[in-house]
């Protein structure tokens, strides 16, 4: 079955600091997506990408998927403290949806 | 754009009772609702998947019998823990889509708490 396998687990900024978030796929991706949680809350869909060398912009954060489309990375420019909180991506498998291991982020102000 | 509500946002109940959980799709109809769960610093997890009018297919290792999902129309799901017990006690979130598993619409959760 397909796995999302995301890096760092957590990690911990200062604010103005620019950050890097990888998501690897174990398959081949057909659409990805990224999400932004507070733990209690909902998701707040961020973006989403489906060819391979997309390269999507919303505010301050960046998000690629590669050639292969199995890898996709979230940038975020100029890091705030409302930047924080869980960061998943998120793919089509088969025939269900799925959710990567989640990256925790927090912005020291 | 899609909206997606669940009900209750917070519930908290004693060990044995039962919980029922709704998930509406307020502006779209739904044909496939997904039910997840959600433990403390981790991932959500796929529970079980509704289809509007058919049994719900459940994830291995999810109790069928323990998690009822009922599905009867295309704006609402609901998700029952039946007999809840303290180990239940998590953060469930729904979310509704159209065919297979293109983009969906998650649901603000809720969250249980079984004492």
């Amino acid at each position: 079955s397909q796995e999302l396998e995301q890096s760092p687990q957590s990690l911990i900024v200062q604010e103005g600091k620019n950050l890097t978030i990888n998501c690897t796929s174990s398959k081949t991706l057909y659409g990805l997506y990224w999400y932004k949680q507070k733990y209690g809350e909902g998701l707040i869909f961020l973006m989403m990408l489906q060819k391979g060398g997309e390269e999507k912009s919303h505010e301050k954060i960046t998000a690629k998927l590669d050639e292969k489309k199995q890898q996709s990375s979230l940038h975020i420019t100029a890091s705030q403290p409302s930047h924080a909180g869980i960061y998943l991506c998120g793919a089509r498998g088969t025939y269900k949806y799925i959710f990567g291991t989640g990256t925790r982020l927090k912005v020291l102000a | 754009g899609a909206v997606v509500s669940q009900h209750p946002s917070r519930v908290i109940c004693k060990s044995g009772t039962s919980v029922k959980i709704e998930c509406r799709s307020l502006d779209f109809q739904a044909t496939t609702m997904f039910w997840y769960r959600q433990f403390p610093k981790q991932s959500l997890m796929l529970m079980a998947t509704s289809n509007e009018g058919s049994k719900a297919t459940y994830e291995q290792g999810v109790e069928k019998d323990k998690f009822l999902i009922n599905h009867a129309s295309l704006t609402l799901s609901t998700l029952t823990v039946t007999s809840a017990h303290p180990e239940d006690s998590s953060f469930y979130i729904c979310s509704a889509g159209g065919q297979g598993a293109d983009e969906q619409f998650f649901g603000p959760g809720t969250r249980l708490t079984v004492l």
